[in-house]
């Protein structure tokens, strides 16, 4: 079975700076899918960006960006030029490419930014 | 486009009542899935349909919760008899499986709390 997890439960950030959250995942899989998961405290879940695993080059989304390690199976996301609006709890977040669409969640990095 | 819809958003009740939550994914999605999140437990599938069929109902806690989907619009998740540990917040999520990533949009999330 897959897992993922994310080891810092908190984070926090200066308004404009940048700071990057940490996930791990076990695999034994060659194809598959990485996501990170924006929630605040709304409890709506939104999709910050996405990453398959056969792809080299790492997604990039704005202000976001991931660094993706394959053979380290690891998976960051930074967040360029925080804003107050980036204020949230981010789920790291597994999906095999091969066998139906269950996502595997972490237990998420509860990001705070400081004006 | 409308997003995934959830009813209700609130739910409180009392230990033994019958709860139903209800989900209308994204027009056009074959997916459809169930999560719950809890501190404990943080988030965890229960239960996904694909094309109106349960493809993996191995998350479903025991057999007071069960799941429908008549149709491609609409899917219900009952609990009955509720229990207090039964509280927890509930996502809808649906998607499309195109053969590219298929990306999973949650719902807004209802809130259950049983007394």
């Amino acid at each position: 079975a897959q897992t993922v997890t994310q080891s810092q439960p908190e984070m926090s950030v200066q308004e404009a700076e940048t700071v990057t959250l940490s996930c791990t995942y076990d695999t034994s899989e060659s194809d598959y899918y990485l996501f990170w998961y924006k929630q605040p405290p709304s409890r709506q879940m939104i999709l910050v960006i996405r990453q398959e695993a056969y792809k080299q080059q790492n997604a990039t989304e704005n202000r976001f960006s991931v660094n993706f390690q394959k053979a380290a199976k690891s998976f960051s996301l930074k967040i360029s030029d925080s804003q107050l609006g980036d204020a949230a709890m981010y789920f790291c977040a597994y999906r095999s490419a091969v066998g139906g669409s269950r996502l595997t969640f972490g237990e998420g990095t509860q990001l705070t930014v400081n004006p | 486009d409308a997003g995934v819809i959830q009813s209700p958003r609130h739910e409180v009740t009392e230990m033994g009542q019958e709860v139903t939550l209800r989900c209308k994914p994204i027009s056009g999605h074959d997916y459809l899935f169930w999560y719950r999140q809890t501190m404990m437990r943080g988030l965890e599938l229960l239960i996904y349909f694909n094309n109106n069929v349960p493809i993996d109902d191995s998350g479903m806690p025991e057999d007071r919760f069960s799941a429908k989907m008549p149709n491609a619009s609409f899917s219900t998740l009952k609990i009955q008899p509720s229990e207090p540990r039964d509280s927890a917040v509930y996502f809808c999520a649906s998607s499309w499986a195109s053969g590219a990533v298929d990306t999973q949009y949650f719902g807004p999330g209802t809130r259950l709390t049983v007394l």
